[in-house]
């Protein structure tokens, strides 16, 4: 199979700046998923949108879902120090997820 | 609280050696799956199984095996046929396929 590729690769942002991530994917989705991995945990779930929708939000995360472009970005708003972590989507074909190879995003205090 | 437990944390290889790694969950979900992730980078999967009994190649199964005897329990084991099992390992679960995944917090493996 075949892995997404997210952009950038790093971010670095000061506290209260927003940070948009970008992932593009290769199949036909039935969903695309947003994870976030602090550093030596595993993945925690952040949002799913299916393939029919165009935005989501939650709290102060906003998706967003090209599927003609076979693109989504993660925005966060407000961001936070305790945002610091890597960020990976995965597009969702079948019986499994394809993760990306993550966005690491630091905010800087 | 329901969730999943990965064990050990840290493990350590001798060549030659197979080494298993731990994998239970109490979220009652069906599928459960193994992913192996190299430094920088994302995740890559081993194996999956959806239902007690099955389960089916990922990615990169080779030098790797896998049981799923019990609904709670997925264990993994990294056989001496795998040259560079130095990664750390994810297991996950999900109520069903293509829905959200709980992660462990993962086994760090290193070669002795």
């Amino acid at each position: 199979s075949q892995q997404g590729e997210e952009d950038p690769q790093a971010l670095s942002i000061q506290e209260g700046e927003n940070a948009t991530m970008n992932c593009s994917y290769k199949t036909s989705i039935n969903n695309l998923q947003w994870y976030r991995q602090n550093s030596g945990r595993g993945l925690v779930h952040l949002i799913l949108i299916r393939s029919n929708e165009r935005e989501k939000h939650s709290g102060r995360l906003r998706v967003t879902l090209d599927t003609s472009k076979k693109s989504s970005s993660l925005l966060i708003t407000a961001s936070r120090a305790a945002d610091t972590a890597s960020y990976f989507c995965a597009e969702t074909s079948g019986s499994r997820l394809t993760f990306g190879e993550g966005t690491q995003l630091t905010v800087n205090p | 609280d329901g969730g999943i437990t990965q064990s050990p944390k840290y493990l350590f290889r001798k060549e030659g050696q197979n080494v298993t790694l731990s994998c239970e969950q109490n979220l009652n979900h069906d599928a459960m799956y193994w992913y192996r992730q190299d430094p920088g980078q994302g995740l890559r999967l081993i194996y999956y199984s959806q239902i007690v009994n099955d389960f089916q190649k990922g990615d990169i199964a080779e030098g790797y095996s896998v049981s799923r005897e019990k609904k709670e329990s997925f264990p993994l084991t990294v056989t001496s046929a795998q040259k560079n099992p130095t990664a750390f390992y994810l297991c996950a679960s999900s109520i069903e396929k293509s829905q959200p995944q709980h992660f462990g917090d993962g086994t760090r493996l290193s070669i002795l």
